[in-house]
């Protein structure tokens, strides 16, 4: 079935590490996002990507780091910098060109650092 | 800065009522609009999109857009307590979507 695949679900960061969140998709999608949402709040953009091998900062991208190196790979790494972590991730594409295309998410991730 | 702004709630119908949920955006080159539902510790799943003035009916669903304005809405007719949830607006522009923090529906049985 195609769809944006997301793991791990759970995850628990101690302090100072780093981990990545995975992030696959199928649906040959070029765009590709990662949102935070904290509880009772909205989405807001860690990173997005148009294409591959190329990445934009979204509105909070400090203590964090994405790559790109295959179409529907898009991984995101939380770093030691990144001081309240303990988020709900989601991961999202969108097939760009039309405006009436919209995104779609991935089933999430919860980091909580213990 | 773009903002999407709505009603954080909690807005409470009773079962077959209808619940009607707004939403404004600033940034008046916004192209598309989008309407999410997202069930407590789930990602958000799209109900339906609207980018032309107007209504656009989906089922028990009906968006509505008015540009001049700034304003999308979304009406739920017949209210389920399954339809309970967060409701998040979003707005497309250019490459970027944004999202509204959401109204907290919940449905009375």
């Amino acid at each position: 079935d195609g769809g944006i695949t997301q793991s791990p679900k759970y995850l628990f960061r101690k302090e100072g590490q780093n981990v990545t969140l995975s992030c696959e998709q199928n649906l040959n999608h070029d765009a590709m996002y990662w949102y935070r949402q904290d509880p009772g709040q909205g989405l807001r953009l860690i990173y997005y990507s148009q294409i591959v091998n190329d990445f934009q900062k979204g509105d909070i991208a400090e203590g964090y780091s994405v790559s790109r190196e295959k179409k529907e790979s898009f991984p995101l790494t939380v770093t030691s910098a990144q001081k309240n972590p303990t988020a709900f991730y989601l991961c999202a594409s969108n097939p760009t060109g039309s405006s009436g295309n919209t995104i779609y998410f991935g089933e999430g991730s919860w980091l909580t650092v213990v | 800065q773009k903002e999407v702004e709505q009603n954080s709630g909690p807005l409470s119908v009773p079962e077959g009522a209808i619940a009607s949920l707004n939403c404004t955006y600033s940034d008046r080159g916004s192209q598309s609009f989008f309407w999410y539902r997202q069930y407590s510790g789930k990602s958000p799943e799209l109900i339906m999109f609207i980018y032309s003035n107007g209504d656009k009916e989906d089922g028990r669903f009906t968006a509505q857009l008015n540009k001049a304005s700034q304003y999308v809405s979304l009406l739920i007719r017949d209210s389920q307590p399954s339809d309970s949830a967060t409701y998040l607006c979003a707005v497309r522009t250019g490459n970027q979507f944004y999202f509204g923090t959401g109204t907290s529906l919940t449905v009375i049985p």
